[in-house]
């Protein structure tokens, strides 16, 4: 069934270094991959996304990357900041479905 | 313009109550979602509504949750005889139509407890 898997579940970089999560998705149908940032007490909220046929895009210290092959994609983000610090999901969107289907998430903390 | 809201922010109810938890999508917006997100859990997929209607309700854990959406705007997510594995934060989220990547734009939650 879909499925999307993220890595890791805790994640700690100090601030400066750069912060990588990975998700890897079941369904070779899907086309879309966005990804949400999720403040303590707020709803997630996109901050980059990424379509099937492109590989990789980048938003200042953002970057998404895409191996349709290997059914993974990442996020990068390089010159961590202490707002960085939050919970991120990664998603995937199906061709076939008008829903998103989430992966568990990555609290990321930013040590100073 | 205004984002998606949702009310109350927080409920607490006794087990075996009813509560009726409400979103209101950004105007325009025709689709829906609601999402249950456990403590420190993902965000589990519950339904989704295009319009009034619900193509989707796959993700609705058992009878005992409903959803309805009435004139494409408002919608009501109703768990009947609530136990405590319910207490969750519900998310919603709406979407613009149209367009096959738009983003799910998310409200705030409403933070369950059921005692």
């Amino acid at each position: 069934g879909e499925n999307v898997e993220q890595h890791p579940s805790t994640l700690s970089v100090q601030e400066g270094d750069s912060a990588v999560i990975k998700c890897t998705y079941s369904d070779s149908a899907s086309n879309y991959f966005p990804w949400y940032k999720q403040e303590l007490g707020k709803g997630p909220q996109l901050i980059i996304d990424i379509r099937s046929n492109v590989g990789e895009k980048k938003d200042q210290r953002i970057a998404v990357t895409l191996n349709k092959t290997a059914k993974h994609f990442s996020l990068h983000i390089t010159e961590t900041q202490p707002e960085d610090s939050a919970v991120y999901f990664c998603a995937a969107r199906y061709s076939s479905a008008s829903k998103i289907i989430f992966g568990s998430g990555t609290r990321l903390s930013i040590r100073p | 313009g205004a984002g998606v809201s949702q009310s109350p922010s927080n409920k607490v109810t006794e087990k075996g109550k009813d509560v009726e938890l409400r979103c209101d999508p950004i105007s325009g917006h025709t689709a829906l979602y609601w999402y249950r997100q456990s403590l420190g859990q993902g965000l589990e997929f519950l339904i989704y509504f295009q319009g009034n209607s619900a193509p989707d309700k796959s993700g609705l854990p058992s009878d005992r949750f409903s959803a309805e959406r009435t004139g494409g705007s408002v919608s009501t997510l109703t768990i009947q005889r609530t136990q405590q594995e319910d207490s969750a934060v519900y998310l919603c989220a709406s979407r613009q139509p149209g367009r096959t990547y738009n983003e799910q734009f998310f409200g705030p939650g409403t933070r369950l407890t059921v005692l």
